[in-house]
């Protein structure tokens, strides 16, 4: 099955600085990427759509200058999290979009404390 | 608009049978999906129906009504590792996923 990877697993950071979460798609190709936030007992929100090569539509309520998403290349796609703060810890998860437009391939999360 | 609705939590004990229903209302539909997330852990995949009807795999079975705007994932011989949440969501006419805030499964001996 198709496999996707995210680095870090856990991040701690203090406040005020910058973190970088990668998503990588090992064994396909994925032309979109979803950044979705998980706060504790809650559902899954999601922050943004990337496209390859293109720039990532934001949900209503994410801040685009604070949550910087790039998508380089069809099995790449980083979220920096910048000047971060407490209110930003949360789990962050990824997936990507194989050829078919239903299936949807996600990544095992990243834990961002921000202290 | 769109919306998605199922039970916080359940209870059920070993080796039973628990059925967790998800109704949802959009104009807009491409498919019905069910995923499993145990507690740190991203969301697995566990079904899709698109079509009417019930779709079985192992333990597990999932049905949807479309007409109705209903689905429902049957666990059959549950195992205390099927302790988790289980996540509803529905795929829109853009081919986004909506979920539903998910239903806390526990399981007891």
């Amino acid at each position: 099955g198709a496999v996707v990877s995210q680095h870090p697993s856990r991040v701690i950071c203090k406040s005020g600085t910058s973190v970088k979460i990668e998503c990588r798609s090992l064994d396909f190709q994925a032309t979109t990427m979803f950044w979705y936030r998980q706060f504790p007992k809650q559902s899954l929100m999601l922050m943004a759509t990337s496209n390859e090569g293109s720039k990532a539509t934001y949900e209503q309520g994410v801040e685009k200058d604070k949550f910087l998403i790039n998508h380089a290349s069809l099995t790449l796609s980083t979220l920096t999290v910048t000047s971060a703060h407490p209110e930003d810890s949360s789990f962050y998860i990824c997936s990507a979009r194989g050829d078919r437009e239903y299936e949807q391939f996600f990544g095992p999360g990243t834990r961002l404390t921000v202290l | 608009g769109q919306n998605i609705d199922q039970p916080t939590e359940m209870t059920a004990t070993e080796g039973a049978i628990v059925q967790i229903n998800c109704t949802y209302q959009t104009s807009g539909f491409n498919g019905l999906f069910w995923y499993q997330q145990h507690a740190g852990e991203a969301p697995t995949f566990l079904s899709y129906n698109v079509l009417d009807g019930l779709e079985e795999k192992g333990r597990f079975s999932s049905f949807l009504s479309r007409s109705k705007g209903y689905s429902y994932l049957l666990l059959k011989e549950l195992q205390m590792k099927d302790s988790a949440s289980y996540l509803c969501a529905f795929m829109d006419s853009n081919y986004q996923l909506i979920w539903g805030a998910g239903t806390k499964l526990i399981i007891k001996p």
